[in-house]
């Protein structure tokens, strides 16, 4: 599986934007980037993913850069519910392959 | 949608049992993984299925652990006999397949062997 570098952790106040960058430097064409966080005490919960263009949702953006390598999560308006651990995954889809690979992903801390 | 649903959300178990762990996945999902995490290993992939059949079991730490998928509807993990470096939190998840997005994560199983 493609390997991903990811800052052990980032610290944000609350109610200001948050980015979260990943690089990815081996990705492959058809790897997805996908990001998942983890809040304290529960399962990962599906955050976005994209291929190649920026992505919106109601939780966050992603950015991905030109060439691929990077990826940035953004956190428009951060809460303190969003304190969590921040996983970045690439899903390689052209062999099938459906497994997702957690890295030690980027501990978040939003201060009030 | 009730979601991913586990059972037990706690399990404290003594060495050398047997231990069970069950996990409903959301209907119409037709791929479901197990899931470890331990402060050390972090988030580590056990085994998946797609339609009830075991795909990859790479993950499976030792031949004590096996995973099931009788039907859609129901998945099981067993350790037996557990030991005490099986304590942690187990995920079941499930997702819809290529292109639905992600994988949606049950609450876990807190496994502690004494």
């Amino acid at each position: 599986d493609a390997k991903t570098t990811q800052p052990n952790s980032m610290e944000s106040n609350e109610e200001e934007p948050v980015h979260l960058p990943c690089n990815h430097s081996t990705i492959s064409g058809t790897d997805y980037i996908h990001w998942y966080r983890q809040l304290p005490s529960q399962g990962p919960e599906y955050v976005i993913h994209g291929l190649t263009s920026n992505v919106n949702n109601r939780m966050a953006s992603l950015a991905i850069a030109e060439d691929r390598k990077s990826s940035t999560l953004i956190l428009h308006r951060a809460t303190l519910r969003d304190a969590a651990v921040y996983y970045c995954i690439l899903r390689d889809t052209d062999q099938g392959a459906q497994k997702l690979v957690f890295g030690q992903g980027t501990r978040l801390t939003i201060n009030p | 949608d009730a979601g991913v649903i586990q059972s037990p959300r706690h399990e404290v178990t003594e060495m050398g049992q047997e231990v069970t762990l069950r996990c409903k996945p959301i209907s119409g999902h037709d791929y479901l993984f197990w899931y470890r995490q331990t402060m050390m290993r972090g988030l580590e992939l056990l085994i998946y299925f797609n339609n009830n059949v075991p795909i990859d079991d790479s993950g499976m730490p030792e031949d004590r652990f096996s995973a099931k998928m009788p039907n859609a509807s129901f998945s099981t993990l067993k350790i037996q006999p557990s030991e005490p470096r099986d304590s942690a939190v187990y995920f079941c998840a499930t997702s819809g397949g290529l292109g639905l997005g992600g994988y949606t994560f049950g609450s876990g199983t807190r496994l502690t062997v004494v």
